[in-house]
Order: structure tokens, then C-alpha cells, then sequence
């Protein structure tokens, strides 16, 4: 199975700020990478898929880039709905992995 | 628009079976996959395998192969997972997800339902 790792597991952030998360892939996986956001209580949320495609209706201050083994997401000027738990999943072979995802919380 | 609503929370003593409902809306429910993900208490996302509702084929993570049943009732645009002999570590929220695939082959999860909390305990 492929193993997804995600960094940081939590930061912290302010409204406006700039925020870059890591997943890193235990073999390539070209740009089979998606990612979600989750919100406590709440399913997951598609946000991103084939590494930097976004969903549609998702705000275009989420971006996403990588391909092989090393991904980001990026949100640009964070807003107060943002902070969740993201994680990032591999589509690249069966059985899909996700990372342990990344908390992004409130400075 | 696009709906999958789960059946309730569940409560189950070790060594019994939970079976988890999954009814889609809002599309055709034949035309695409519904994955099984599960989320223990604070923990990330596992999943379970997937089962095509056209054919009926399964697919299952080997962790679970032997304990997990996928069937669907195309009738009722109705996906199950039923877990077996259940332990304490079973304790999760369970979600449907609809499996989307795009150009390329690129897969994605881009509908879930709300979950459902199935807690083990004596």
C-alpha cells in the first residue's frame, strides 16, 4: 500500500495569513492526489483533485501543486472558515490511502 | 442535487454485526462507485472498499476482508456495509462516498454522506 504523510500535523494561523501544507508520497504517484477538507462533526469536503485541479464552487484562494511524491496545498489569505482538517488522499492504485491529516487552527 | 443520507447511530456489543446504510439521490445511482471510509474517534480517514452498484462487484481493503459484507438495492438507490464481529476498535464514524472519476482516470470522493457512529462496548 502506498503510504501518504502529511506535515505539519497542526499549525496554527491568522485570518489573512498564508498557509502551505506538505503530503509526501511513499512511491510516486504522478499527480493522482487529492485533497479534503473536514470540519469536526462533518464529512469530508472535495476540495482538489489530480493535485491542482480545483472543485468546482471551491474559493480560488485554495491551490494545490506536485506531482511524483511531494504535494502542497496552499491557502492564500485564510479565512475564518478555514480552519479545519485537511487531509490529502492518493488515487493512484487500490486501496486508496489518505495522509493523518492537518489541523489548522486558530492563532 | 446530489444526496447520500446515512441510517443512524448504532450501538453494538463485541462480536455482533452493524449494517450501515447509504441512500443516494440526486443522480443515477448505478452510474458510479460508493467507497466505505471510516474515521475512528479523533483519528484520520480508513478505507473500506468500494462496491459497484451496476454489477454488484466488491472491492475490500484486506483488513477487513472476511468482516465486511458491500451489497447495494438498486430498487431504492441503497448502498449497506455490514462490519462483523465487531471489537472496541470498530468504534467510528462510517461514511458513504461516491466515487467520481474524471479524464485521465483521475478518482476522486466527491460526495459523502453525514456519517454514522457505530460505538462497540460491553
Amino acid at each position: 500500500d502506498i503510504q501518504m504523510t502529511q506535515s505539519p500535523s497542526s499549525l496554527s494561523a491568522s485570518v489573512g495569513d498564508r498557509v502551505t501544507i506538505t503530503c509526501r508520497a511513499s512511491q510516486s504517484i504522478s499527480n493522482y492526489l487529492n485533497w479534503y477538507q473536514q470540519k469536526p462533526g462533518k464529512a469530508p469536503k472535495f476540495l482538489i483533485y489530480a493535485a491542482s485541479s480545483l472543485q468546482s464552487g471551491v474559493p480560488s484562494r485554495f491551490s494545490g501543486s506536485g506531482s511524483g511524491t511531494d504535494f502542497t496545498l496552499t491557502i492564500s489569505n485564510l479565512q475564518p472558515e478555514d480552519f479545519a482538517t485537511y487531509y490529502c488522499q492518493q488515487s493512484s492504485s487500490t486501496p486508496p490511502t489518505f495522509g493523518q491529516g492537518t489541523k489548522v487552527e486558530i492563532k | 442535487q446530489v444526496q447520500l443520507v446515512q441510517s443512524g447511530a448504532e450501538v453494538k456489543k463485541p462480536g455482533a454485526s452493524v449494517k450501515v446504510s447509504c441512500k443516494a439521490s440526486g443522480y443515477s445511482f448505478t452510474d458510479y462507485h460508493m467507497h466505505w471510509v471510516r474515521q475512528a474517534p479523533g483519528q484520520g480517514l480508513e478505507w473500506m472498499g468500494w462496491i459497484n452498484p451496476n454489477s454488484g462487484g466488491t472491492n475490500y481493503a484486506h483488513k477487513f476482508q472476511g468482516r465486511v459484507t458491500m451489497t447495494r438495492d438498486t430498487s431504492i438507490s441503497t448502498a449497506y456495509m455490514e462490519l462483523s464481529r465487531l471489537r472496541s476498535d470498530d468504534t467510528a464514524v462510517y461514511f458513504c462516498a461516491r466515487e467520481r472519476a474524471s479524464d485521465w482516470n483521475y478518482s476522486y470522493f466527491d460526495y459523502w454522506g453525514q456519517g454514522t457512529l457505530a460505538t462497540v462496548s460491553s
